[in-house]
């Protein structure tokens, strides 16, 4: 079946910009998690969607959001764009949200702002 | 604070070397994953050890789970080429509201030929 799909892969954006990213999660998960992942602080957790709902959420600014559609898809959005931002953003599914011993990663959106 | 510290961050051997890879905290995990990430792809899951003491061999990889279950390790004998990537420990912890991952932040391993 059909792995994690993340779009887009690669993207420039300048300061102040927003960017939205969205992960397709393997067919029949619901559960799906957002991770920032930065050569000098590993994968940092962002926030986790269940059932269209939020049940955690990272220490990250109000800049970074997220939503899931009925049909598990997820977007997440930054807002007001820092060079601080730029890191490769990963996606990550599981059938369920109390087993994270299942997630399945996409390849990432890798994110440049300027 | 890392919540979970891996050593070493960088190591790079000759093939057929072995090495053994530290992941340390002091809090204590429901269970504990081992994760492999190569250039321009996301984390791939190798093992998950759940027992205080569990030992899981995968091939040439062995990993182990401390007896309180903070603190593992993963050893390779024999390293081969094709062993390069980004190591990653995770530890996870159950909460009301589901499960949650700390991630360490990775050993990146280079073995030469």
């Amino acid at each position: 079946k059909a792995g994690v799909t993340q779009t887009p892969r690669y993207l420039i954006k300048t300061r102040g910009q927003q960017v939205t990213l969205s992960c397709s999660p393997i067919s029949g998960h619901r559960s799906v998690s957002w991770y920032q992942q930065t050569p000098g602080q590993g994968l940092q957790f962002l926030f986790e969607y269940f059932s269209e709902t939020q049940r955690n959420k990272g220490n990250f600014p109000g800049r970074f959001s997220g939503r899931q559609f009925s049909n598990s898809r997820s977007e997440m959005n930054v807002s007001t764009l820092e060079l601080g931002d730029s890191a490769l953003y990963l996606c990550a599914s599981s059938p369920t949200n109390w087993r994270a011993n299942v997630l399945t990663f996409g390849a990432g959106s890798r994110l440049t702002v300027l | 604070t890392q919540l979970l510290e891996q050593s070493p961050q960088f190591l790079s051997i000759q093939e057929g070397e072995n090495l053994t890879v530290y992941c340390n905290s002091s809090s204590v995990f429901s269970s504990l994953q081992w994760y492999r990430q190569e250039p321009g792809e996301g984390p791939v899951l190798l093992v998950t050890v759940v027992t205080g003491g569990e030992v899981k061999k995968l091939k040439r990889l062995t990993f182990q789970f401390g007896d309180a279950r903070k603190d593992s390790s993963l050893h390779i004998t024999a390293a081969q080429p094709g062993d390069t990537g980004l190591y990653l420990c995770a530890g996870e912890r159950r909460e009301t509201s589901g499960s949650r991952l700390t991630f360490g932040e990775g050993t990146q391993l280079t073995v030469n030929p």
